[in-house]
């Protein structure tokens, strides 16, 4: 079946760094989200991306959909506290039983101050 | 005010005993999806459902069982059958093909 896999699992960052998450699926995808969950909350969306190369921009937040819509990436620059959580990607297949998600085992941001 | 609620947040229950997790959304959102999260792990499909009255089995359905009675309800039961039921439980809905709205979750502990 489809996997998507997310690396690094753990990501400690210095408040101000920069820092980069990866996405990968076994299979081709139409599209990819990703999720955030704080700490003891629930997973709340950031953003789709669909077309092959797409790059989307949320103030310090960059996405990115690779060329075979097969991975995907987010960077944050200039890290805050507020950024502390974990970090979800979600692959989307079409298929006729509809929009049906698998979610990356995540990755857990930590920030030090 | 919309939205999709879970009820309740924190549920404790006898081992061997079937429990039934409330998931309602307004959002008049299709699609409804029931996931699983264990402490540091990523989310798993149990069950999801497209239209009223049909549902599809997901990734780890074995133990657990749905309804769609109403487009607005979505309820799951976790039978005796589910080995390990305690977990964070994650109720979802979306428009086709769009993204997904999450519930705030309901943490049930299995004593």
């Amino acid at each position: 079946g489809q996997q998507v896999m997310q690396i690094p699992q753990y990501q400690h960052v210095q408040e101000g760094e920069d820092f980069t998450t990866y996405c990968n699926s076994s299979t081709t995808l139409s599209n990819i989200q990703w999720y955030k969950q704080r700490p003891g909350g629930h997973p709340v969306f950031l953003i789709q991306l669909v077309k092959s190369g797409e790059v989307k921009k949320q103030k310090r937040l960059t996405f990115q959909f690779g060329e075979a819509k097969k991975n995907s990436s987010l960077h944050i620059t200039a890290t805050q506290t507020t950024d502390v959580g974990t970090y979800f990607c979600a692959g989307c297949l079409i298929k006729a039983a509809g929009n049906k998600l698998t979610f990356g085992g995540g990755t857990r941001v930590l920030v030090k101050p | 005010d919309g939205g999709i609620t879970q009820s309740p947040k924190y549920l404790f229950r006898k081992e061997g005993q079937n429990v039934t997790l409330s998931c309602e959304q307004n959002l008049n959102h299709d699609a409804m999806y029931w996931y699983r999260q264990d402490p540091g792990q990523g989310l798993r499909l149990i069950y999801y459902s497209q239209i009223v009255n049909d549902f599809q089995k997901g990734d780890i359905a074995e133990g657990y069982s749905v309804s769609r009675e109403k487009k607005e309800s979505f309820p799951l039961t976790v039978t005796s059958a589910q080995k390990n039921p305690t977990a964070f439980y994650l109720c979802a809905s979306s428009l086709a093909l769009d993204t997904q709205y999450f519930g705030p979750g309901t943490r049930l502990t299995v004593l």
